[in-house]
């Protein structure tokens, strides 16, 4: 049972636009979500985290939403850049608990 | 130094060998992890070591070891590998405190098993 989904393997944009990658969890334990974005060949790198006491929470290009009511998080990047294209991966965490439960990633693809 | 490093970037080895991978950090993190990646999957976390003691074995098989002989590096000693083993084997570090916190993950070891 995956308790972290990104039902959109894929998703493609043009340059200068937003990017929007969702992710739902079903664990109401989860109370720390982060992203991680992967290039071909790379391990995860970290990009932005959001704690549960929070609902947005920005980084420069980056922003994270997450509703707990409905058990959903989002990254937005604006504007895209050819260079974010890269899986993306959401990752959640419980309290007192040292794994990362990661989501199965989005392919992002901006195109010039 | 925020980088985590792993060798060797590839490693063919057949199924009677016995190899290791190594991760080595600098940024004074005393949480490390073994993660484990197959193609088109999340990765999957394998062991936890907090302050050079195994905190977290997910029921690994016992042919995949690990070590830690300092805070700063992490080893895994792999014997009797099967193909299906054959991923993408990522290694990570964090602060310490009682939660999984922003890890940093090394560029991984891809491995195959023949």
């Amino acid at each position: 049972d995956q308790q972290v989904k990104q039902n959109s393997p894929s998703l493609s944009v043009q340059e200068g636009r937003i990017s929007i990658l969702n992710c739902d969890y079903t664990n109401s334990m989860f109370d720390y979500f982060l992203w991680y974005k992967k290039y071909p060949a790379e391990g995860p790198t970290f990009l932005i985290s959001i704690s549960s006491i929070k609902d947005k929470n920005e980084d420069g290009r980056f922003t994270v939403f997450l509703n707990k009511s409905a058990k959903h998080l989002s990254l937005h990047i604006v504007p895209s850049q050819p260079g974010d294209s890269a899986v993306y991966f959401c990752a959640a965490n419980e309290m007192g608990r040292r794994a990362l439960t990661f989501g199965s990633g989005t392919r992002l693809q901006v195109q010039p | 130094d925020t980088e985590v490093t792993q060798t060797p970037k590839h490693l063919v080895m057949g199924m009677t060998n016995k190899k290791s991978l190594k991760c080595e950090q600098h940024m004074g993190h005393r949480a490390m992890y073994w993660y484990k990646q197959k193609a088109k999957k999340p990765p999957e976390l394998m062991f936890v070591y907090s302050y050079e003691k195994l905190s977290i074995n997910e029921s690994v098989p016992s042919r995949f070891s690990p070590e830690c002989p300092n805070s700063s590096l992490l080893n895994l000693h792999l014997h009797a590998l099967q193909p299906e083993d054959s991923a993408l084997y990522l290694c990570a570090s964090s602060q310490e405190g009682p939660r999984g916190n922003e890890q940093f993950f090394g560029p991984g070891t891809r491995l195959t098993v023949l």
